[in-house]
């Protein structure tokens, strides 16, 4: 079983649409989530990170809730520009000597117009 | 203030011949971290590096595969005897601290295509 979970879609959404990603992950441990969004042969760029207590950025909302060890993303009003793939990604620290990132595999999310 | 640099940002070699990668952190980084996305699969920690110091190379496969951080320079992910099997995108990222979510900031990449 992979330690993140994601769907790997693609998600084809009209513009304007609202669309939701959702992640699991295994190890408890995990201390430290973000979103990362990745465009066609590019490198990963950080999105937002990712708080139990939940955190909006624009349209973009995401969640974490611990007892489940679930990530989620909203993407509202959906834009062209919103395609990408969309990378579910938790860090583990062991006493601060290393801070690796855990990727999904990501979920593709395409745009129509 | 200049971004990760990596390059080559295309390299081609044949079986059997070496491919060295290289990765400049940004401007006050000292943490370094390779990772490496196959064809269809997402992206796995290989190896992270302080100056000087290999850190956590638990991602990194046990033989051909090296790297390093000098005192001086840019880091440097060697491949010896590359097989197909390696052929995939390496990215390099890089760090001001090791903290708890703390930030990565990603290089271009390097796509390497192994004949």
């Amino acid at each position: 079983r992979k330690e993140v979970e994601q769907d790997p879609g693609p998600f084809n959404v009209p513009e304007g649409a609202t669309v939701a990603f959702n992640c699991t992950y295994s190890n408890s441990a995990s201390q430290s989530f973000f979103w990362y969004r990745q465009d066609c042969r590019k490198e990963p760029k950080l999105l937002m990170s990712v708080y139990s207590s939940g955190n909006e950025d624009g349209r973009f909302t995401a969640q974490l809730n611990r007892a489940s060890q679930y990530i989620s993303l909203l993407i509202r009003d959906s834009k062209l520009s919103d395609s990408a793939t969309y990378l579910c990604v938790v860090t583990r620290s062991y006493g601060g000597a290393t801070n690796k990132l855990i990727f999904g595999t990501g979920t593709l999310l395409a745009v129509q117009p | 203030n200049a971004g990760v640099m990596q390059n080559p940002r295309h390299l081609v070699r044949r079986r059997g011949q070496e491919a060295r990668l290289r990765c400049s952190p940004m401007k006050g980084h000292s943490h370094v971290y390779w990772y490496r996305q196959l064809p269809e699969e997402g992206l796995k920690f290989m190896v992270y590096l302080q100056k000087e110091n290999i850190i956590d190379e638990s991602g990194m496969p046990k033989e051909r595969f090296s790297a390093e951080f000098p005192k001086e320079g840019p880091s440097i992910l060697r491949i010896q005897q590359v097989v197909r099997g390696d052929s995939a995108a390496y990215f390099c990222a890089s760090s001001p601290l090791v903290v708890p979510g703390g930030e990565q900031f990603f290089g271009p990449g390097t796509r390497l295509t192994v004949l």
